[in-house]
């Protein structure tokens, strides 16, 4: 069953405002990895975090990774209508050695120009 | 170019007919994954391999089969067991366990 939940499922905001999605596991997770899916197209990869506490930057966009090494958020400053797609977050279960990432199911961002 | 390729990209099959989805990489990665995508439901794993000659069932394998015998090409068989076929199927690779997924452009099934 889904282990990574993902919140929130859709997301409408004006350009300029900020946006922020989040993403829980119910099992400690070694490492966090995030896509973006341009609507249309396929995910591509951001960023992955794997320290407890770590938080990474890549313009507009905060990536952090919970102390708990449980949850995770993505927070986007200002918006541009270039931001609108899908974000996914994925996590490797932590005790379930050499297995698949599991996704959450994403959240849509729609910028309203 | 380095990448992953999908064929085709849209596709059309009668309902009861097999139909095979094609995915090959040249980024010389070990892990091979194939996902499937329904409005709202996030990315499901199918099938993944992470060495050649050997995959493991995921989430929804139900209706599916795979072969990998090149490192390169993992192809996917819809069969005519799976129910509810019609889907956004996505192909992707890996370095290894671990490490990020690179995603092929998809390919889009209708069966009618």
């Amino acid at each position: 069953g889904q282990q990574v939940m993902q919140i929130p499922q859709y997301q409408h905001v004006q350009e300029g405002e900020d946006f922020t999605t989040y993403c829980n596991s119910s099992t400690t997770l070694s490492n966090i990895q995030w896509y973006k899916q341009r609507p249309g197209g396929h995910p591509v990869f951001l960023i992955q975090l794997v320290k407890s506490g770590e938080v990474k930057k890549q313009k507009r966009l905060t990536f952090q990774f919970g102390e708990a090494k449980k949850n995770s958020s993505l927070h986007i400053t200002a918006t541009q209508t270039t931001d609108v797609g899908t974000y996914f977050c994925a996590g490797h279960l932590f005790y379930s050695g050499n297995t698949p990432l599991v996704f959450g199911k994403g959240t849509r961002l729609s910028v309203i120009a | 170019d380095g990448g992953i390729t999908q064929s085709p990209k849209y596709l059309f099959r009668k309902e009861g007919q097999n139909v095979t989805l094609s995915c090959e990489q040249n980024l010389n990665h070990d892990a091979m994954y194939w996902y499937r995508q329904d409005p709202g439901q996030g990315l499901r794993l199918i099938y993944y391999s992470q060495i050649v000659n050997d995959f493991q069932k995921g989430d929804i394998a139900e209706g599916y089969s795979v072969s990998r015998e090149k490192k390169e090409s993992f192809p996917l068989t819809v069969t005519s067991a799976q129910k509810n076929p019609t889907a956004f199927y996505l192909c992707a690779s890996s370095m290894s366990e671990g490490y990020e997924q690179f995603f092929g452009p998809g390919t889009r099934l209708t069966v009618l």
